[in-house]
């Protein structure tokens, strides 16, 4: 059975520093993997995913992901954070919408 | 553009009582979704469809029943609410199977009590 691992509950970082969220899956085979942000009292946004082709891909609002199929990983990584990405991260795994499975979530605090 | 309607923000539910959440899509999508979101846990499918007249069971139908009459509506019934079905409850929809976003909308709380 497919699943998704995001190992980080709470994750704090000071604004202008660089951020790494950890995404960690089990699948059969290579899955379509992505980043959906959720900021409070909203549904969630797509940031970026990943079918095929290069690892690295690029998605909106500054944010990256970068598969490593040997890791089974999908890393969500900002250069520079700002105190407007305080928001829930969630990955998640699976070869259509219909059978997507979501991470538990991360939740992003930025300090000053 | 209005996306993905949800109508109510919140609903407060006795045991036993029925209610009907609304969804509502401007966007001409063939694919919609239910998935009920609970504190830690991440977002589970309850249902899906592929177009009007198609449903079809995701992760956690059990308690829920949806229909889709139209491409723009559909609407997900809770017929006997329990506890457990305390959560929130967001619609999605998405041009095609699975290489488009999916698009969410604002999410109903609902509480059982």
């Amino acid at each position: 059975a497919q699943s998704v691992t995001q190992p980080d509950i709470h994750i704090t970082v000071s604004e202008g520093a660089s951020l790494e969220l950890r995404c960690n899956y089990s699948y059969g085979a290579t899955p379509y993997l992505f980043w959906y942000v959720q900021s409070p009292g909203q549904g969630l946004q797509l940031l970026l995913k990943y079918f095929s082709g290069d690892t690295l891909v690029q998605g909106i609002k500054g944010f990256e992901a970068e598969f490593k199929r040997s890791q089974s990983s999908f890393n969500l990584r900002k250069p520079s954070v700002h105190w407007s990405d305080a928001a829930e991260y969630f990955c998640a795994v699976g070869a259509g919408h219909s059978t997507l499975t979501f991470g538990k979530g991360t939740m992003l605090l930025v300090s000053p | 553009n209005a996306g993905v309607t949800q109508t109510p923000k919140f609903r407060i539910l006795k045991i036993g009582q029925s209610m009907t959440l609304q969804c509502t899509q401007d966007m001409n999508h063939n694919y919609m979704y239910w998935y009920r979101q609970d504190p830690g846990m991440g977002l589970k499918l309850i249902y899906y469809s592929v177009g009007a007249g198609i449903t079809d069971k995701g992760e956690v139908p059990n308690g829920y029943n949806v229909s889709r009459s139209t491409t723009e509506d559909f609407p997900l019934r809770l017929e006997l609410a329990a506890p457990s079905q305390t959560s929130v409850y967001f619609c999605a929809s998405s041009q095609d199977r699975d290489a488009s976003p999916l698009h969410f909308g604002n999410g109903t709380r609902l509480t059982v009590t």
